[in-house]
This record gives structure tokens, C-alpha cells and sequence, in this order.
């Protein structure tokens, strides 16, 4: 079956570095995504990464993908407080048109 | 850009009535259309997942007579809630997808509260 686990909570301080990591099980997963959800809003894709990759980079946006071990990660460089959200790691698995699995969320809360 | 509207943003209503909750691409066309429900700290949970008019495919576990889905154009999608009680409280989501995989947007959601 699909499952995808967060943890729920990270506390960064601004000026450091966040990293949010999730685990997922089906090993046929072909993309995986962060989602980015501030309060009262829908969910705003950041970034995805193909399974093929190992790591993709975007402006402060850093995700890394350990296909064996099923672990994926987003580091932000730099917190800003605009960055305290909510992150959902999402897989979609075999296939392009298959539905998303998303977990339940990592509340991300930079403090000043 | 691709934005996805969802009116109304909360909604109060009694048990035992009906709500429609209405998603609009604004400015795109929709191949797909998906509907979530998302419980607090925890994780969208697709419902179901409509193409413009044919029926909708709900999920194990979704009432279909409850959650009545309809997608009457490639820009707008309605949710209604009927018979509503107060488990049905929850927030709504819906998703649009204009043509790949990952150009699927989401709405803000809409609160719904049953008393």
C-alpha cells in the first residue's frame, strides 16, 4: 500500500537551514513533490524531483531523493519567517496521470 | 499564472441540510478535476476525481450519494454536501489539472462547519 510519514513539527531560528524530511513506501513511485500550505490557503507546489534523481536544486530550495532507503528531503537555506508553513511531501506512483499520496504535514515555524 | 478559486471560502449550516461548494480554474481549462478533504494535522485525502462531463470516480469509502460531484465545464466543478452532519465539518479542497502530471493546482479550500 501507499504511505507516506512526516514528522510533524520543526522550530528553526531565522538565517539557519530547515530540512523536512519524509519516508514512503511504494517503491514504484516515479515522482515525489513538496507542497507548501500557509494558513487558511490551498497548496502551493515548491518543487518535485523525478525517482531517477538523486537531488535537485532550486534558488534556496534543496531536495534530495535516497531511492533505496525510500527518503526524501527538503533543506531551505536561509528561513525566512514568510517560510513558516505547513510542508506536505507528496508521492505519485506509476505512472504520470495516477492520483497523489500525500503525508500528513510538517509545520515548519521560523522564529525571528 | 494557473489559479483555482473555491467559493464560499467557510460556510456555517445546519444538520440535515445541503451545501454546494463550487472550484473554478480561472484561467485555464481543466482536463481533471480532484476533490480532498483534509482533517486538522492531517493529510489531504482524495475523495474523488472528475473529467468534464462524465461521472465522477470517488474513492474507497466515499458515499457518492453524500459528496454528489459535478463537473459541468472544463472550468467549474461543484461539491455538494448533502444531508449534512456535523462529522461532515471539514476542510475542502479541490485541485485542478491543466495537462501534465505536475500542473495540478489546488484551491484555497473551503471550511465547512455543521451544527
Amino acid at each position: 500500500g501507499e504511505d507516506v510519514e512526516q514528522s510533524l513539527f520543526l522550530s528553526v531560528r531565522e538565517g539557519d537551514s530547515s530540512v523536512i524530511n519524509c519516508t514512503y513506501t511504494d517503491s514504484s513511485s516515479t515522482y515525489l513533490y513538496w507542497y507548501k500550505q500557509e494558513p487558511g490557503a490551498g497548496l502551493q507546489l515548491l518543487t518535485y524531483i523525478f525517482s531517477n534523481m538523486d537531488m535537485k536544486q532550486d534558488q534556496r530550495l534543496t531536495v534530495l531523493l535516497n531511492k533505496k532507503d525510500k527518503h526524501l528531503s527538503l533543506r531551505i537555506a536561509d528561513t525566512q519567517t514568510g517560510d513558516s508553513a505547513i510542508y506536505f511531501c507528496a508521492e505519485r506512483t506509476s505512472g504520470g496521470y495516477s492520483t497523489l499520496t500525500f503525508g500528513k504535514g510538517t509545520m515548519l515555524l521560523v522564529s525571528p | 499564472g494557473a489559479v483555482v478559486s473555491q467559493h464560499p471560502s467557510r460556510v456555517i449550516c445546519k444538520s440535515g441540510t445541503s451545501v454546494k461548494i463550487e472550484c473554478r480554474s480561472l484561467d485555464f481549462q481543466a482536463t481533471t478535476m480532484f476533490w480532498y478533504r483534509q482533517f486538522p494535522k492531517q493529510s489531504l485525502m482524495l475523495m474523488a476525481t472528475s473529467n468534464e462531463g462524465s461521472k465522477a470516480t470517488y474513492e474507497q469509502g466515499v458515499e457518492k450519494d453524500k459528496f454528489l460531484i459535478n463537473h459541468a465545464s472544463l472550468t467549474l466543478s461543484t461539491l455538494t454536501v448533502t444531508s449534512a452532519h456535523p462529522e461532515d465539518s471539514s476542510f475542502y479542497i479541490c485541485s485542478a489539472r491543466r495537462g501534465g502530471p505536475h500542473e495540478q493546482y489546488f484551491g484555497p479550500g473551503t471550511r465547512l462547519t455543521v451544527t
